[in-house]
């Protein structure tokens, strides 16, 4: 069955830092992935995602991940991190055939004055 | 467009007691879903439903029911609330059951058993 590892459950940054987020799934087959963000008390809102179009995908708030193959890897990653950006952000594949998405555990982004 | 529209927002219940998580979408998508959110554990899909009519089983569907009588409207059911339910419900629906399309997420309804 498809896994998806994000590592590190939370992460803490100063403001203007970068933001580095990992997530890594198994799957022979290359999956489709996501990366959504949830703000506090409220639901999940899609950042992101990989359809095999571009392995650099640019998504909403200056944020972007890459598909690695090879690494089985799709990293979320923003240069300058703002306050606003203090949320937890989960990533999530789906096979192929499946009907649902499997989520990671979620990481917590804390941003730092 | 309201979106993914979820209520209530909070519930307590007491073990036992049985209770309706109401779902309704104004997008006229066919795929909708309930997952359930659980520390350190991420979202773990109940039951899903493709059109009106039609329902499925998913990861943890023990102890809920689903019913889908229209596209707009799909329901979770608790027939007997346990402790173990003590979780945050999401509720979300795509255009389709594509494998690209992104599904739409409510706000959460928090469920609290005793």
């Amino acid at each position: 069955a498809q896994s998806v590892t994000q590592l590190g459950s939370h992460v803490s940054v100063s403001e203007g830092a970068l933001v580095l987020l990992r997530c890594n799934y198994s799957s022979s087959v290359p999956p489709y992935l996501f990366w959504y963000v949830q703000y506090p008390n409220q639901g999940l809102q899609l950042l992101l995602k990989y359809t095999s179009a571009a392995t650099l995908v640019k998504g909403i708030n200056g944020f972007e991940a890459e598909f690695k193959k090879s690494e089985t890897s799709f990293h979320l990653t923003k240069p300058s991190a703002h306050m606003s950006d203090a949320a937890e952000y989960f990533c999530a594949v789906k096979d192929p055939g499946r009907r649902a998405l499997t989520f990671g555990s979620g990481t917590r982004l804390q941003v730092q004055p | 467009n309201a979106g993914v529209t979820q209520t209530p927002k909070f519930q307590v219940l007491k073990t036992g007691q049985s209770m309706t998580l109401q779902c309704a979408q104004d997008m006229n998508h066919e795929y909708m879903s309930w997952y359930r959110q659980d520390p350190g554990m991420g979202l773990r899909l109940i039951h899903y439903s493709v059109g009106a009519g039609i329902t499925d089983q998913g990861e943890v569907p023990n102890g809920y029911n689903v019913s889908r009588s229209t596209t707009e409207d799909f329901p979770l059911r608790l027939l007997s609330a346990a402790p173990s339910q003590t979780s945050v419900y999401f509720c979300a629906s795509s255009y389709a059951l594509a494998v690209q399309e992104t599904q739409y997420f409510g706000p959460g309804t928090r469920l609290l058993v005793l």
